[in-house]
């Protein structure tokens, strides 16, 4: 069975205080990686998606790396605005074009 | 703007009452998906149609239906509601073979069953 888990489940940080969520996965074979922004009353909003192992794409202050095990979101000098729940998703083979989602880390970041 | 649009936003049921969640999106994607979202659960999906025409169940599919009533719109439907589908809905859309581009969600339905 897949399974996807974030950790941690909340972080604080103080602004231009960087750190990295982690997103590890169990899978029989992995399609994508997605990481996807969510505000409160809000639906996901998508980030970036990550195909192979060694993988990395930048956002503005996020940075997104990808192992054949785990994925990483780095926050770099992050601000109030960066507050929001982040959630990991992997797509594979047996799940056609569906996305099988963390429980997401939500993230505050104070000034 | 170009989206996915789900009607309603919010909606209260008795125990047993049916209702429909509308989606619809204009942005000609063939694949559209129907998750809910509760507190220390994550996203788990409801069902999915991969094209028009098709549908399929996933994680959490008991006590739910579903139409692909056109390339644009994907309906869901509880046919006689319990207070654990209390729960916020979302539909989202993507182009298959085109996940760069992510998935594009609709801004949920928030649903209680009393």
């Amino acid at each position: 069975e897949d399974q996807v888990t974030q950790s941690p489940e909340a972080l604080r940080l103080q602004e231009g205080e960087s750190s990295s969520l982690n997103c590890s996965y169990t899978v029989s074979g992995l399609r994508g990686l997605f990481w996807y922004r969510q505000d409160p009353g809000k639906g996901p909003e998508f980030l970036f998606t990550l195909y192979s192992a060694g993988e990395e794409k930048e956002k503005e202050r996020l940075k997104a790396t990808l192992t054949k095990k785990e994925s990483f979101l780095h926050i770099t000098a992050p601000k109030p605005e960066d507050s929001a729940t982040y959630l990991c998703a992997v797509q594979t083979p047996n799940s056609g074009y569906a996305l099988n989602f963390g429980k997401g880390t939500s993230l505050l970041v104070t000034p | 703007n170009a989206g996915v649009t789900q009607t309603p936003k919010f909606q209260v049921l008795k125990t047993g009452q049916s209702m429909t969640l509308q989606c619809a999106q204009d942005m000609n994607h063939n694949s559209m998906y129907w998750y809910r979202q509760d507190p220390g659960m994550g996203l788990r999906l409801i069902y999915y149609s991969a094209s028009e025409g098709t549908t399929d169940k996933g994680e959490v599919p008991n006590g739910y239906n579903v139409s692909r009533l056109n390339k644009r719109e994907f309906s869901l439907r509880l046919e006689s509601a319990a207070p654990s589908q209390t729960s916020v809905y979302f539909c989202a859309s993507s182009e298959a073979d085109r996940e760069e581009h992510g998935y594009t969600f609709g801004s949920g339905t928030r649903l209680t069953v009393v």
